[in-house]
This record gives structure tokens, sequence and C-alpha cells, in this order.
């Protein structure tokens, strides 16, 4: 079975760090782009960044560009979003889900809060 | 960027009715839209990509439509599980994914 499990997420205060984690089970992770989508409490999806397969592209939205790092380990079948500078506006789930053109499956969440 | 709007917002209606999702493109897509279903306190999950083709264990009953900047989501006949939030995807403009705003597709 295909899975993707989030970590990493909790209470942070504003300006703060935080690293997410999605360990992911049951496929090829070194065949896929792998992406992060956040949803703010009560809202719409945001795509946040995308990295190749073998990294050797990595994009990131307007909105965290700068501040956000995401990489990946394929030996340890794992993603990672490093999340510097945080703002209020970034609380929200954050998703990793898996892309072949479109993303299927997520995981679950984890939910980051910034707050003081 | 290009911009998805979605609508209605919210969509009222009973079992077994049809129900019917519209997405609307700022600027053409081509086929490159895909439609996700998202309930409550779970992780969206992928519907209908390429506007028109169901992903893997989507009941027949839901179907895609459309191309260039006007796409529709149909779902014939409404089953108690339909009843979620439904939001379409573009990745014309790739690695630039937008998502509509999402419709609330509600019981009556």
């Amino acid at each position: 079975e295909v899975q993707l499990v989030e970590s990493g997420g909790g209470l942070v205060k504003p300006g703060g760090s935080l690293r997410l984690s999605c360990a992911a089970s049951g496929f090829t992770f070194s065949s896929y782009s792998m992406n992060w989508v956040r949803q703010a409490p009560g809202k719409g999806l945001e795509w946040v960044s995308s990295i190749s397969s073998s990294s050797s592209y990595i994009y990131y939205a307007d909105s965290v560009k700068g501040r956000f790092t995401i990489s990946r380990d394929n030996a340890k079948n794992s993603l990672y979003l490093q999340m510097n500078s945080l703002r209020a506006e970034d609380t929200a789930v954050y998703y990793c889900a898996r892309e072949k053109d479109w993303f299927d499956p997520w995981g679950q969440g984890t939910l980051v809060t910034v707050s003081s | 960027e290009i911009v998805l709007t979605q609508s209605p917002a919210t969509l009222s209606l009973s079992p077994g009715e049809r129900a019917t999702l519209s997405c609307r493109a700022s600027q053409s897509v081509s086929s490159y839209l895909a439609w996700y279903q998202q309930k409550p306190g779970q992780a969206p999950r992928l519907l209908i990509y390429d506007a028109s083709n169901r992903a893997t264990g989507i009941p027949a009953r839901f179907s895609g439509s459309g191309s260039g900047t006007d796409f529709t989501l149909t779902i014939s006949s409404l089953e108690p599980e339909d009843f979620a939030v439904y939001y379409c995807q573009q990745r014309s403009n790739w690695p630039l994914y937008t998502f509509g705003q999402g419709t609330k597709l509600e019981i009556k």
C-alpha cells in the first residue's frame, strides 16, 4: 500500500523554524517527484514546493521562496521541508504528495501553528 | 499566475440528485486539469485527471469534461459519501500549480 506520513508539525513563535518530514512507503520513492501543499484553517489548498526525483529540480511558491527549503533522502524514503522565518500566515496543515503529473496520494498532513 | 475560479461556492443537493460543479481558468490550461475531493479532517483525494480521466478506484458516477478554460465535474447520482469539498487544480503552468478555492457540496 502506498503511504505517506508527515511529522514535525507543532507550535512555533513568529520568526522561528521548523522541519517537517514525510516518510514514504509502498512505492519506489526515488522514481517520483514530491510536493508540499498547505491548507490554512478553513481555507483552500496552496502548492508550496516541488522537488524532482533526484533533487535536480526544485521549485517554490513565491510566498515561501527564500524562507523554506525542500529536500529529500532517497536512501531513507523521506521528504523534508525546512521552514525558517515563520510568519502567522504560514499557519496551516502541511501535506506531502507524490507527483506523477498529478498529486496522488497525499499524506494525512501535519499542523503547523505560528503564534506568539 | 493562472487563477482557477470554482462555482458555486456551495451546492446544496439531496442524495440521488445530479451535481454539476464548475471550474474556470483565467487562461487556457488545455486539458491539464484535475479534480480532488476532500472530506472533513482528511487529505484530498484525486478523482479526475487530465480533465476527463477517472483516477484508480473512483466510481463511474464521477465524470469530468471540458478543455481550455471551462471545466465541469459531474456526479451523476449523489451518494451520502459524496458530500465533501471539491477542488480543481491546473498543471498547465507547471511547476506553478494552482488550485481553485473549492466548492462545498452539502446535503440539502
